[in-house]
């Protein structure tokens, strides 16, 4: 399978814990990126990396979390303090620089007691 | 403010029935647009896409989509629906000429009746 993995698939912690998420692109894609998706919402942007710079960051990104694409090649996403309403999947996707289509992964579900 | 409206919530159809699922959306300029389709607990795939050209295109699983400028539309079409059509849809849309975020509607949950 050459798609986006993620790991892992679900997740659940107890609130104030630390939780870190994987993500690997597919191999040639030098752009990935990070979403929310809540209940009954749509996915909402998180940030986004082009190689080992990350380029954008949304205000849905606290002090909190961090992410990092420390080779350019797979990224992290670390939640520290786990709170109750950071319960939600979070979908990692892929692209080219070239291209403007983003590749998503199926996705880790948090769910934080 | 840049937006997507999906005003269906949710549409329920039998089974070889066409569907019709809208999207509006609000941006500066003309942006690059999108379909994704979602199965529970799954991440998104990719149905279909707008970027210049032809303004009906076609997409994966019989599904076609039509960007109407005027009316900042980009409604999603199925002649035919399959059992196996039954999912989340969004649409979303992207900024022109540099990689940035994506912007999704809340989404349209799909039935279908036997």
């Amino acid at each position: 399978d050459t798609g986006v993995s993620q790991d892992p698939r679900h997740k659940i912690t107890k609130r104030g814990q630390n939780v870190t998420f994987r993500c690997d692109p597919i191999s040639e894609h030098n752009r990935l990126y990070w979403y929310r998706q809540t209940l009954g919402q749509g996915p909402e942007f998180l940030t986004y990396f082009q190689n080992e710079a990350q380029l954008e960051k949304s205000r849905l990104l606290s002090d909190r979390f961090s992410a990092e694409r420390p080779k350019g090649s797979f990224s992290t996403l670390e939640i520290q303090r786990t709170e109750q309403g950071d319960s939600a999947m979070y979908l990692c996707a892929s692209s080219l620089a070239s291209l403007e289509t983003q590749y998503f992964g199926p996705g880790t579900r948090l769910l934080v007691l | 403010a840049q937006s997507v409206t999906q005003p269906d919530i949710h549409i329920t159809v039998s089974e070889g029935a066409s569907l019709e699922l809208r999207c509006n959306y609000s941006y500066g300029a003309t942006p690059y647009l999108f379909w994704y389709v979602q199965s529970p607990g799954q991440g998104l795939q990719l149905l279909l896409k707008y970027f210049s050209g032809d303004t009906l295109v076609q997409g994966i699983k019989g599904f076609e989509a039509e960007f109407k400028r005027s009316q900042s539309s980009f409604n999603l079409r199925k002649p035919s629906v399959h059992w196996s059509d039954a999912a989340e849809y969004f649409c979303a849309v992207g900024p022109r000429g540099s990689q940035g975020n994506l912007i999704f509607g809340k989404g349209t949950k799909l039935s279908v009746k036997p």
